[in-house]
C-alpha cells in the first residue's frame, strides 16, 4: 500500500498550507500526521482522520476522502516549517506505512 | 508525562552488531508496545518492528526479517532494538515510540548510528 505525498510546499506566514496524502482508496481507512521539525523527534498532529491530540494548536486539521487524506495548516507560522507525513495501517500486511514526506517551507 | 529516553549514538564498522535501548516512563510500560522507526539521510521514515509490551511478541519488518531482534526488560521499563550485520545503507536516526495500535503517539528522541569503515 503506497501513499503519496507532494515533496514541498511552500508557504507565506499567515496563509494556509494543505499537505495531501494520495492512495487507493484511503478514505476507507484511519490516516495519521506527524510532524518532524529540524533535529527533533516526530510528534503526532493528527489521528483517526481529523483529531487533534492535546496540545496541538487548533490551526493544525485534517480530513480523508476518496483517494485523499489533507492535512491543513491555518495562519501558517515560522515554526510550522518542519517535514509531514502521513501514515495508515496496512491490514493485509499487519504493519503501518508511512508516506514520504512533505517539507513545508515558510517563505 | 510519557518519555521515552533513547541510548546515545554510535559509529559502527560495515557487518558489526548495534544495539539501542529506549527507557520508557510516565505510562504503564505492560500496557502499549514498542514500535521501532528509522530515517535515512535524505529519506523518510520507515517501520522496522514493533514489540509487545504485554508479552514477548514481535512483528518485523520483511526487509529486516533475520537481522533484527527486539527485546524488552519489564524490571526496568526499557525497549532493546538490535541490528546485526550493518552495512553502510543502515546509516540512520533510529527511533522507538509508543504504539497506540495502528499508531504512535510519544516518540524518543531518535539515535544516530553511522555505519562507516
Amino acid at each position: 500500500y503506497i501513499l503519496t505525498q507532494p515533496p514541498s510546499v511552500s508557504v507565506a506566514p499567515g496563509q494556509t498550507a494543505r499537505i495531501t496524502c494520495g492512495a487507493n482508496n484511503i478514505g476507507s481507512k484511519s490516516v495519521y500526521w506527524y510532524q518532524r521539525r529540524p533535529g527533533q523527534a516526530p510528534v503526532l498532529l493528527i489521528h483517526h482522520d481529523s483529531a487533534r491530540p492535546s496540545g496541538i494548536p487548533e490551526r493544525f486539521s485534517g480530513s480523508n476522502s476518496g483517494n485523499t487524506a489533507t492535512v491543513t495548516i491555518s495562519r501558517v507560522e515560522a515554526a510550522d516549517e518542519a517535514d509531514y507525513y502521513c501514515q495508515v495501517w496496512d491490514s493485509n500486511n499487519d504493519h503501518p506505512v508511512f508516506g514520504g514526506g512533505t517539507k513545508v517551507t515558510v517563505l | 508525562q510519557v518519555q521515552l529516553v533513547q541510548s546515545g549514538g554510535e559509529v559502527k564498522k560495515p557487518g558489526a552488531s548495534v544495539k539501542i535501548s529506549c527507557k520508557a516512563s510516565g505510562y504503564s510500560f505492560s500496557q502499549y508496545g514498542l514500535t521501532w522507526v528509522r530515517q535515512a539521510p535524505g529519506q523518510g521514515l520507515e517501520w522496522m518492528g514493533w514489540i509487545s509490551g504485554y508479552n514477548d511478541n514481535t512483528n518485523y519488518a520483511q526487509s529486516l526479517q533475520g537481522r533484527v531482534t527486539m527485546t524488552k526488560d519489564t524490571s526496568t521499563d526499557t525497549a532493546y532494538m538490535e541490528l546485526r550485520s550493518l552495512r553502510s545503507d543502515d546509516t540512520a536516526i533510529y527511533f522507538c515510540a509508543r504504539s497506540l495500535l495502528y499508531y504512535f503517539d510519544s516518540w524518543g528522541q531518535g539515535t544516530l548510528i553511522t555505519v562507516s569503515s
